[in-house]
């Protein structure tokens, strides 16, 4: 009964690094999700995936690649890492995008640049 | 364009007390509305959904909310807090692309933070 995992939980990055947070989600679910959230600005979209195959960016997408691999899994990609981009990271996933249907989300990926 | 606002980034109330919590909402569409729960370093939980027909929508833990579309609000509460409710929480309407589309994304307000005393 995982719903949709998230990983690394925890990381700490320098200036310039980068890295690639993995997403998976086993409710055979269509739509996925990036989403960032910082104190008192509640979550921001980053990058979405209407199905597989298909990416479109959100409301926050600079600094930030993402890669639909297959129906289960969406990365999220920091090529180079700044401090700005110090924040929790969720995925999320939707069937298929019928409006209303509920947005499940993952624990989130607590990520420090330092 | 598609957006919410939650008036009160913290709100306190006693165990026992009624909960109130505020959510605005800006659409130029019928708007389909939610509200999530998140714990401490947990993510967000559907705690109820607005989409069509009834506009009275009871949740999990004993919470509803109202779609006014009058007032434009969606307002949650909870007749008696616990304190298990102390979280915060998150208000979301959906979002539409240019042609129409949505698949499904939100956009969020800003939050309140749920504080319980004994």
């Amino acid at each position: 009964n995982a719903g949709v995992t998230q990983t690394p939980k925890f990381q700490v990055l320098k200036t310039g690094q980068s890295m690639t947070l993995q997403c998976a989600q086993d409710m055979n679910h269509n739509s996925m999700y990036w989403y960032r959230q910082d104190p008192g600005m509640g979550l921001r979209l980053i990058y979405y995936s209407a199905s597989e195959g298909t990416t479109d960016k959100g409301e926050v997408p600079n600094g930030y690649n993402v890669s639909r691999l297959n129906k289960r899994e969406f990365s999220l990609r920091l090529e180079s890492a700044a401090p700005s981009q110090t924040s929790v990271y969720f995925c999320a996933s939707s069937p298929f995008g019928v409006d209303g249907n509920t947005i499940y989300f993952g624990e989130g990926s607590w990520l420090t640049v330092v | 364009a598609q957006s919410v606002t939650q008036l009160g980034s913290h709100v306190s109330v006693s165990e026992g007390a009624l909960v109130l919590l505020r959510c605005n909402y800006s659409s130029s569409v019928p708007p389909y509305l939610f509200w999530y729960v998140q714990y401490p370093n947990q993510g967000l939980q559907l705690l109820l959904k607005y989409t069509t027909g009834a506009t009275l929508v009871k949740g999990i833990n004993g919470f509803e909310a109202e779609f006014k579309k009058s007032e434009t609000s969606f307002h949650l509460t909870k007749p008696s807090a616990h304190m298990s409710d102390a979280a915060e929480y998150f208000c979301a309407v959906r979002v539409f692309n240019a042609g129409g589309t949505s698949y499904g994304k939100l956009t969020f307000g800003q939050g309140t933070i749920l504080t319980v005393h004994p």
